[in-house]
């Protein structure tokens, strides 16, 4: 069973430009979490989905970020309009349903210019 | 608001002894989840250990253990036998009973010296 998956590895934009990670979730899981880590810092929680819904935003910036996981295909977390501020580590996890642990996504390191 | 507090930014250790790596944790819950990650220089994050805080007795994972002090709202992490390969951030999480958002500590740096 291969792991979370997420692509690119590595990420460079643009003051401006907008940037798309995606993160597939280990097989049989329905629980899909992103996770932002700055420099230095421990990781802070952004968004909680389940196919098709959005269950727990409220790490999430109230502007230019925006998440969803589809019926089909990977979970994809966007930024529009990247500021520096932006750089970071972003880290998804997936669970399978009544599952109290969490399964990490190697990252995707966004470096803005 | 829960809050996770590491207050050791670095720690090191000679190779084959005993490190603890402390944490502290604040929530006016009583059922939740304790857990200790483990990040390597490759970032990925590894999970350690994890205590569920209704069981009393202290999580074991081989060479890793913890001591759960639930008054005190502690829960430090013991690694045994260091080696060269437990080199690596290690972070402290909590996770509240049917919340599923993990908070987790600003880490602490493990060195070993061989």
């Amino acid at each position: 069973n291969a792991g979370v998956m997420q692509n690119p590895r590595h990420l460079v934009r643009r003051r401006g430009q907008e940037a798309r990670l995606r993160c597939s979730p280990m097989k049989g899981h329905s629980h899909v979490y992103w996770y932002r880590q700055l420099p230095e810092e421990g990781l802070k929680f952004m968004v909680y989905l389940q196919k098709e819904n959005i269950i727990d935003e409220s790490g999430m910036p109230k502007e230019r970020f925006s998440a969803e996981f589809p019926k089909e295909g990977p979970s994809i977390l966007r930024i529009q309009q990247v500021v520096r501020g932006d750089s970071a580590a972003y880290f998804c996890a997936s669970s399978p349903r009544l599952s109290n642990e969490q399964f990490f996504g190697p990252g995707t390191r966004l470096t803005v210019l | 608001a829960q809050t996770v507090t590491q207050s050791q930014p670095e720690m090191s250790v000679q190779e084959a002894e005993t490190v603890t790596l402390s944490c502290t944790y604040d929530t006016s819950e009583s059922d939740y989840y304790l857990f200790w990650y483990k990040q390597p220089p490759s970032r990925q994050m590894i999970l350690v250990i994890r205590q569920e805080a209704y069981k009393q007795q202290n999580a074991t994972e081989n060479r890793f253990s913890v001591n759960f002090q639930k008054a005190a709202k502690s829960f430090s992490l013991k690694i045994s036998d260091s080696q060269l390969g437990d080199a690596a951030m290690y972070f402290c999480a909590y996770r509240g009973f049917g919340n599923e958002k993990l908070t987790f500590g600003t880490g602490t740096r493990l060195t070993i010296i061989p």
